[in-house]
């Protein structure tokens, strides 16, 4: 069956980075891009972007452009997201999600989260 | 950018009542729409894409239908584990989601 299986929770000062990984079983890793999603506490998800899992080429969504980054080991089936200059509002749980087959962005897959806690 | 604006922020509804929940965009998403539910520390679970088709295993007490810029998800007889989040999203370009109805109990 398919999984996305994340690293855990992290707590992070004002200014650091982190980075969120993303391992991948049941399925060909290359057959279908990945998702990253925010939630912040009582918000909605918010959509950070995608990357093309055959070629690495990420597209990431407006407001998330620059201090995120997404990358790939696709030797190990995994993804990765980076996030630099780490600020309060960075706060949240962060999935990696994946798409139906026909679809990249109908999500039904999706990773357990990772806590990223931003705090001095 | 479509903005989703979804009403009522919330439904106070009892088991066995029907549901209706709205999704409206600013601009139109044809019928690239979804519908998730949301429970407490939980990741969301699909339940319709392309505004209308049931994801696999989803009840069929649970449809949506619309296009363009309105849309809407019913619950027909409300199931206690019914009760949760429930979010829009389009993928027309780029992917957003709207801000959320709590389905609870009355």
């Amino acid at each position: 069956q398919v999984q996305l299986v994340q690293s855990g929770s992290e707590l992070k000062k004002p200014g650091a980075s982190v980075k969120v990984s993303c391992k991948t079983s049941g399925y060909t890793f290359t057959m279908f891009g990945m998702n990253w999603v925010r939630q912040a506490p009582g918000q909605g998800p918010e959509w950070l972007g995608w990357i093309n899992t055959r070629t690495g080429k990420p597209t990431y969504a407006q407001n998330f452009e620059g201090r995120f980054v997404f990358s790939l080991d696709t030797s190990i089936s995994t993804a990765y997201l980076q996030i630099s200059g780490l600020k309060a509002d960075d706060s949240a749980v962060y999935y990696c999600a994946r798409g139906i087959d026909g679809s990249d962005y109908v999500i039904v897959y999706w990773g357990q989260g990772t806590l990223v806690t931003v705090s001095s | 950018e479509s903005v989703l604006t979804q009403s009522p922020d919330t439904l106070s509804l009892s088991p066995g009542q029907r549901a209706t929940l709205s999704c409206r965009a600013s601009q139109s998403v044809s019928s690239y729409l979804a519908w998730y539910q949301q429970k407490p520390g939980q990741a969301p679970r699909l339940l319709i894409y392309d505004a209308s088709s049931r994801a696999t295993g989803i009840p069929d007490r649970f449809s949506g239908s619309g296009s363009g810029t309105d849309f809407t998800l019913t619950i027909t007889r409300l199931e206690p584990e019914d009760f949760a989040v429930y979010y829009c999203q389009q993928y027309g370009s780029p992917l957003t989601f709207g801000g959320g109805t709590k389905v609870e109990i009355k």
